[in-house]
Formats: structure tokens, C-alpha cells, sequence
């Protein structure tokens, strides 16, 4: 497609479920990135892939947070065990190519963990 | 530790007036900057970058500046117009594709 599409909008979990956003990229680009925004202003970077490959993991909580891109479907992001600290909007973005630096953003998934 | 800041939290314009956001770094390694604007509920929406080997990139009512001896970027909109009120977010990047982004700048244009 021509934006990047993101599923849920929103998103409600008890603490301690598991929860699974989903993004999908702009047809022909290579690169998706998610970002977490916790404070209103704040964007915090989680990963980035390139294709189906892992490019950057370096923002990932290892421990309860996991993602996945694979060939023909949605990319993914789960959340295992969710807190209430993980309560934030989601971004999903994604790139043409290692030359190109502008990353267009989907919609964003608000998830409330109560 | 906040590499990329942008220090004022808000900013009110006249319509028809020029709007100067700004936006300062620290990391001399940040080799391109972005600015992105931000309606309530949406994903930011890419407006205008700049390479780290220019100094001025214009695109129609934008303009962006960087003075890398100031470690210092602005981004000018002339004229402001009331549907440029939003939150403007000026981001970084070194060469390893994630962005680094600054805590905002809500812009209002007023009649």
C-alpha cells in the first residue's frame, strides 16, 4: 500500500497478558522500524529490520518484548507478560533503503495495560 | 541523556507570520535531520530533512537550516498558516537508521 497500515488501533490488556501489534509496510520498502512513545513527547526507538532480517535490536526489553518480520504477512511485535509501564502508543515506520533516511509512520496502536 | 533537544515546549504565531522552530544535538556523529509534524492521535508525518553537507534544504513554505558549528537546526514556515498548528518533532540519525527524536514543539497559528 501506499502508507504504512497499523492493527489495532487500540488495544486493552490485564497485566500480565501477552499483546500483539501489527504493522505493514509500504509496498517496496525495505526497512521497519517500531518505536514506543510513553510520555506524550517522547519517542523511544525498539527495533528495526531489514526485510525479514533483524537490523537493530538495541532499544528491545529483551526479556518480554519480541518481533518478527516474515515474507508475506504483517510484521509484528508481541508483548509477553504485558506491565503497566508498557502502557504507550506504538509506532511502526518504514523506509525505502539504507540511502534514503525518511521513515514515514503508520497510525500508531494505543496500548492500555491496566 | 538527551541528544537531540528542542527547548521550547510551545510557540504561538500570527497566520501569515513566520513560524522559527528550533532545534539544537549534541552527537557530532548525527550526519542527517529530519523534522516531522504531528496531528493529535496520528503518526508523525515526514516534512523536511537536511543532509549534514548542506546547509539549507527549502520545500515550498519550509525551510530548514543547520549550522553544524552550533550543533544547531531551525526550521522556518512562511507563511504560518492555522492548519500548521501541530507538534513538530525534529529527529537525528547517524547512519544506523534509527531516529533520535526530540521532545517536540507544539506550534498554534492564530487568526
Amino acid at each position: 500500500g501506499e502508507e504504512v497500515a497499523q492493527t489495532p488501533k487500540h488495544l486493552v490488556r490485564g497485566e500480565g497478558q501477552k499483546a500483539k501489534l501489527y504493522c505493514a509496510p509500504i509496498k517496496g520498502h525495505s526497512y521497519v522500524f517500531w518505536y514506543q512513545q510513553v510520555l506524550k513527547n517522547e519517542f523511544k526507538f525498539l527495533i528495526s529490520f531489514q526485510n525479514e532480517n533483524v537490523f537493530d535490536e538495541t532499544g528491545m526489553p529483551k526479556e518480554r518484548f519480541s518481533a518478527k518480520c516474515l515474507p508475506n504477512s504483517p510484521c509484528s511485535l508481541e508483548i509477553q507478560a504485558t506491565k503497566l509501564e508498557d502502557s504507550a502508543v506504538y509506532f511502526c515506520a518504514s523506509s525505502q533503503s539504507r540511502e534514503i533516511y525518511e521513515q514515514y509512520f503508520g497510525p500508531g496502536t494505543r496500548l492500555t495495560v491496566t | 541523556d538527551q541528544q537531540v533537544k528542542q527547548n521550547s515546549p510551545s510557540l504561538s504565531v500570527q497566520e501569515g507570520r513566520i513560524s522559527i522552530l528550533n532545534c539544537d544535538y549534541t552527537n557530532s556523529m548525527f550526519d542527517y535531520f529530519l523534522w516531522y509534524k504531528k496531528y493529535p492521535a496520528e503518526g508523525p508525518t515526514f516534512l523536511i530533512s537536511i543532509s549534514s553537507i548542506k546547509d539549507k534544504n527549502e520545500d515550498g513554505r519550509f525551510t530548514v537550516f543547520l549550522n553544524k558549528s552550533a550543533k544547531h537546526l531551525s526550521l522556518h514556515i512562511v507563511p504560518s498558516q492555522p492548519g500548521d498548528s501541530a507538534v513538530y518533532f525534529c529527529a537525528a540519525d547517524r547512519n544506523t537508521d534509527k531516529l533520535i527524536f526530540g521532545t517536540g514543539t507544539r506550534l498554534q497559528v492564530f487568526p
